[in-house]
């Protein structure tokens, strides 16, 4: 079965760094762009960033452009995100999920991880 | 950016009951091409969940979830309608747009137990 498993959260002090990993199982991972989505406490989901299912295209929200990187590696079904110059609304539950495979890289989202908590605090 | 507006933001209902939750779109998101779907989606999330998808393309119900959810479309404007409220439906309801980047939710709808 499809599963998606984050790792890398934890507490990290302003302006410094953290990177987090999505392991994909259970589909072929070359065939589906990749999604970070975030989520503050107590409030909705923010989309954060895709990966095309090649790695070639990448697109952030606005919120995090230049600070952010999202990266796959095909051969070993991981999709990271790379998170620079930290701030505190930066704290959120942060999901990796995939977009329905149907060669839209804006596909719907079918499945997503259980979260890694990022908290950003002095 | 498309806004995502929903209402209510809020909403208590018995077991048993009909509810509907609206969202609204800022700009038209509706395409009928048949090669590309149709951009807006419902989700479901539960506490210390991740959300889970209950439709797709305005109306498609996704393989497993219950036939008493249901999702339409008149322009800018989408429903979720849940008949026959069951105890697990008692969670926050988003609507998502797909049509570009940046990816957009509504606010949600938390439906409560009456």
């Amino acid at each position: 079965q499809v599963q998606l498993v984050e790792s890398g959260g934890g507490v990290v002090q302003p302006g410094r760094s953290l990177r987090l990993s999505c392991a994909v199982s259970g589909f072929t991972f070359s065939n589906a762009a990749m999604h970070w989505v975030r989520q503050a406490p107590g409030k909705g989901p923010e989309w954060v960033a895709l990966i095309s299912y090649n790695g070639y295209n990448q697109n952030y929200a606005d919120s995090v452009k230049g600070r952010f990187t999202i990266s796959r590696d095909n051969s070993k079904n991981t999709v990271s995100l790379q998170m620079n110059s930290l701030r505190a609304e930066d704290t959120a539950v942060y999901f990796c999920a995939r977009s329905i495979p149907n060669g839209n890289p804006l596909g719907v989202f079918d499945f997503w991880g259980q979260g890694t908590l990022v908290t950003v605090s002095s | 950016d498309i806004q995502m507006t929903q209402s209510p933001s809020s909403l208590s209902a018995s077991v048993g009951d009909r509810v509907t939750i609206t969202c609204r779109a800022s700009q038209n998101i509706s395409r009928t091409s048949q090669s590309i779907s149709r951009s807006l989606h419902w989700y479901q999330q539960k506490p210390g969940k991740a959300p889970n998808l209950l439709i797709y393309a305005a109306s498609t119900l996704q393989s497993g979830v219950p036939s008493r959810f249901s999702g339409s479309e008149s322009g800018t404007d989408f429903t979720l309608t849940i008949n026959n409220l069951q105890p697990e439906d008692f969670a926050v309801y988003y609507c998502q747009q797909t049509y570009k980047t940046p990816i957009t939710f509504g606010q949600g709808t938390r439906l409560d137990i009456k």
